[in-house]
């Protein structure tokens, strides 16, 4: 069965700064990855994803991940981080099955001081 | 374009009493399931359906109950409810097929005393 680990559960990054966010998973094979984001109150938002081919993905909102078999890992990157960025962010990992389900981190908080 | 709609948003309950939350996608998605959250537990996935009249348990199925009579929706039961079940309660539907985005809703917040 699948796993993902995200070792930070609170980051604080000021506004401005750079932003990574770690993820790292345990499957057998390549799996789809996935990056959520939840705003207080709210359900969760994909912010991005990956299934294979260029290992640099582009999301919305100005966020980027990068998978490393090597590593397994599919961290999350933002060059300059806004106040409005402050969230919860999940990231999944799902089998490369047709009835794949999808597994989530624990989450990281971040927190966006001014 | 609702998405995924959950009621109620709030509900307080009393230990041992049952009830119902009620989901409502209208994406025409074959797949759907319920999640709770609870602090510092990520998501975990409670029950799911491929489609109507097809469900089954994920990770925490105990104390809940689900059935799917058409596409569009899928109400998760708590049969008696437990302090236990305090918990924030997510519906998602997707596409079927592995890598297809989740869309959730807002959420439930239950509070069972």
């Amino acid at each position: 069965a699948q796993s993902v680990t995200q070792p930070d559960i609170h980051i604080t990054v000021s506004e401005g700064a750079s932003l990574e966010l770690r993820c790292n998973y345990s499957y057998g094979a390549t799996p789809y990855l996935f990056w959520y984001v939840q705003s207080p109150g709210q359900g969760l938002q994909l912010l991005l994803k990956y299934f294979s081919g260029d290992t640099l993905v582009q999301g919305i909102k100005g966020f980027e991940a990068e998978f490393k078999r090597s590593q397994s890992s599919f961290n999350l990157r933002k060059p300059s981080v806004h106040w409005s960025d402050a969230a919860e962010y999940f990231c999944a990992v799902e089998p490369n099955t047709n009835a794949g389900k999808s597994t989530f981190g624990d989450g990281t908080t971040l927190t966006v001081k001014p | 374009n609702a998405g995924v709609t959950q009621t109620p948003k709030f509900q307080v309950l009393k230990t041992g009493q049952s009830m119902t939350l009620q989901c409502a996608q209208d994406m025409n998605h074959e797949y759907m399931s319920w999640y709770r959250q609870d602090p510092g537990m990520g998501l975990r996935l409670i029950h799911y359906s491929v489609g109507a009249g097809i469900t089954d348990q994920g990770e925490v199925p105990n104390g809940y109950n689900v059935s799917r009579s058409t596409t569009e929706d899928f109400p998760l039961r708590l049969l008696s409810a437990a302090p236990s079940q305090t918990s924030v309660y997510f519906c998602a539907s997707r596409v079927l097929g592995s890598g297809n985005t989740i869309y959730f809703g807002e959420g439930s917040w239950l509070t069972v005393v």
